[in-house]
């Protein structure tokens, strides 16, 4: 199966830095990217969708100027939150798909601890 | 608004099948997947559904009435290694991607 690959896994900062988080696809070119948000024992959040080349379409509520998200090529989309604070540590998932499929592949995902 | 709804929690013995349901209301509907996700870890792809009707793989079935907004994954032969949360989500207008709550399924020994 296809391979997403998310980077770091794990990350721990302090309020008021940013962070970026790289996803990955491994073995497939990803048309477009998706990043989610998860809350423990809670549902996945779609946060943004991105396509290569485009801007991301964020979701109601989520703010863009926050968490910004590039797409530069077909194998690498970054999400960077940006003046991280505490209520930002979260489970943070990237997915990806090819053209002409709706199977999402996930990355491992990354934890982030804003202290 | 749009919604899914699934249990919130299964279980089930080794050996038995184990159905997990799925309700949905969205605005256009495109296609319903399930995935799994062990604690600590990311989803994995479990099964599509365009159509109506039942998709098996290997232990693991799935099934989409859309007359009924409705479908289930069926999981056969449990194993202490499928207890996990599953998750269905529908591909809705718009193209975009709406996941249910999840359903946490115990398999015991």
């Amino acid at each position: 199966g296809a391979v997403v690959s998310q980077h770091p896994s794990r990350v721990i900062c302090k309020s008021g830095t940013s962070v970026k988080i790289e996803c990955r696809s491994l073995d497939f070119q990803a048309t477009t990217m998706f990043w989610y948000r998860q809350f423990p024992k809670k549902s996945l959040m779609l946060m943004a969708t991105s396509n290569e080349g485009s801007k991301a379409t964020y979701e109601q509520g989520v703010e863009k100027d926050k968490f910004l998200i590039n797409h530069a090529s077909l194998t690498l989309s970054t999400l960077t939150v940006t003046s991280a604070h505490p209520e930002d540590s979260s489970f943070y998932i990237c997915s990806a798909k090819g053209m002409g499929t709706d199977t999402q592949y996930f990355g491992p995902g990354t934890r982030l601890t804003v202290l | 608004g749009q919604s899914l709804e699934q249990p919130s929690e299964v279980t089930a013995v080794e050996g038995a099948i184990v159905q997990i349901n799925c309700t949905y209301q969205t605005s256009g509907f495109y296609g319903l997947s399930w995935y799994q996700q062990h604690d600590g870890g990311a989803p994995t792809f479990l099964s599509y559904n365009g159509l109506d009707g039942l998709e098996e793989t290997g232990r693991f079935s799935s099934f989409l009435s859309r007359s009924d907004s409705y479908g289930y994954l069926l999981l056969q032969e449990l194993q202490m290694k499928d207890s996990a949360s599953y998750f269905c989500a529908v591909k809705a207008g718009g193209f975009k991607t709406i996941f249910g709550a999840g359903t946490r399924l115990f398999v015991k020994a």
